[in-house]
């Protein structure tokens, strides 16, 4: 009964290192999200994948980078960390296909500290 | 203006009154509503779904949607100091366009 499962869920970098933040869902869910949570921001999506084989950018996309490994898994890439970076990201999927009507169930979060 | 605009809080209730919160919205075609609670350095829980005006009730939690007035609300009926929480409000525009509000922190004082 995992649902949705991020790792790492904690992780320090240095400015302009690189890292992928995986995901992985055991639902059967056709979409897949990122987003970033920081303080008084509220949850902004980086990137979505409405179905297998296909990625769209979300509000904040720059720097990041996204893989639909297949329905199961959805990678987020970090190519050059930069410290406006550190925030805790979080996966979420949900049963929607193009028509997002379903709710979206989140995995734990990673918690990124860029340095 | 915001697209979904809550109230940041805190809204303090006392143990066993009613907590009341509240979510505006601006895209009148919006079409899914919905709640989710998020405990400190946690992810966000789904609470509720509603989709049509009108309210839907789940054991203590009541949604509300009013879609000629663009708000949608939450209410905790018999507050417990556990329902202690940020509470995100999500609004469905159609197509992947999902926004979250910032959230209304609750605290329940016992």
């Amino acid at each position: 009964n995992a649902g949705v499962t991020q790792t790492p869920k904690f992780q320090v970098l240095k400015t302009g290192q690189s890292m992928t933040l995986q995901c992985a869902q055991d639902m059967n869910h056709n979409s897949m999200y990122w987003y970033r949570q920081d303080p008084g921001m509220g949850l902004r999506l980086i990137y979505y994948s409405a179905s297998e084989g296909t990625t769209d950018k979300g509000e904040v996309p720059n720097g990041y980078n996204v893989s639909r490994l297949n329905k199961r898994e959805f990678s987020l890439r970090l190519e050059s960390a930069a410290p406006s970076q550190t925030s805790v990201y979080f996966c979420a999927s949900s049963l929607s296909g193009t028509y997002s009507n379903q709710p979206q169930h989140f995995g734990d979060g990673t918690r990124l500290s860029i340095l | 203006q915001k697209e979904v605009e809550q109230n940041s809080g805190p809204l303090s209730v006392p143990e066993g009154a009613i907590a009341s919160l509240n979510c505006t919205y601006s895209d009148r075609g919006s079409q899914s509503f919905f709640w989710y609670r998020q405990y400190s350095g946690k992810s966000p829980e789904l609470i509720m779904s509603i989709y049509s005006n009108g309210d839907k009730e789940d054991g203590r939690f009541t949604a509300q949607l009013n879609k000629a007035s663009q708000y949608v609300s939450l209410l905790i009926r018999d507050s417990q100091p556990s329902d202690s929480a940020t509470y995100l409000c999500a609004v469905s525009g159609g197509y992947q366009k999902v926004t979250f509000g910032t959230g209304t922190k609750l605290q329940v004082i016992p």
